[in-house]
């Protein structure tokens, strides 16, 4: 079954504890991205990449890292997390052609204490 | 500034009638529009998609309406069914630009539609 899949999917830790949020997809898509979504701000992109070692920053990468070793992972670093990082998080991917479709993973909720 | 506007939080719809779903933009290099269904926990799900060449595309129950000069989209769907009830994300993707952006997306803030019985 294609899909993209997140781990954990709930977490509750302290500020300041690094914590990585994975992402893995069994399409072999290019194409891997990071959203937050937030009350009354909808979808807003945090990173992406376009490959393999090609990763660019989105609308709100401020607090984040990523990095892209594998075509298949995507993992989101947060160094030292803060509480206004606290939000639903969601990876997404999609081939090479920027017309396809992304296909969401099934969202991982941080609550940063 | 918000690219993509979905001023309606929320839409209340009778089972068997027509939802409509609106959303505005406010540029005009976005090439490609689509929207996204979404259930509590579960991630949003692609629903469908229409071209700036086109000004409809109609998938089943579903059909987009493009209005390139008043830069709105809206999403209908008939007849609506209770298991419609969800949180529906318009979308806008730009034209390839320079600095590796293209196929970004743009996410409007969602409308949360209850289809009831």
């Amino acid at each position: 079954e294609a899909q993209v899949t997140q781990n954990p999917r709930y977490l509750i830790t302290v500020t300041g504890k690094k914590l990585t949020v994975t992402c893995s997809q069994n399409m072999n898509h290019e194409y891997m991205s990071w959203y937050r979504q937030d009350p009354g701000l909808g979808l807003r992109q945090i990173y992406y990449s376009m490959n393999v070692e090609v990763t660019d920053k989105g609308d709100v990468p401020e607090g984040y890292k990523v990095s892209r070793k594998e075509k298949r992972n995507f993992p989101l670093i947060l160094e030292s997390p803060s509480p206004n990082q606290t939000s639903l998080y969601f990876c997404a991917s999609r081939g090479r052609y920027s017309n396809q479709p992304q296909h969401f993973g099934d969202g991982t909720r941080l609550s940063i204490l | 500034d918000q690219q993509v506007k979905q001023n309606s939080p929320s839409l209340s719809v009778q089972e068997g009638r027509i939802s409509i779903l609106n959303c505005d933009y406010t540029n005009s290099m976005f090439d490609y529009f689509l929207w996204y269904k979404k259930y509590p926990a579960e991630g949003p799900t692609f629903l469908i998609s229409i071209s700036s060449i086109k000004d409809k595309n109609e998938d089943g129950r579903f059909t987009v309406f493009l209005n390139k000069s008043a830069k709105h989209l809206s999403l209908h769907i008939v007849p609506s069914q209770p298991g419609d009830s969800a949180v529906y994300f318009c979308a806008a993707k730009r034209q390839g630009d320079y600095g590796g952006s293209q196929g970004n997306l743009i996410f409007g803030k969602g409308t949360k539609l209850s289809v009831k019985p």
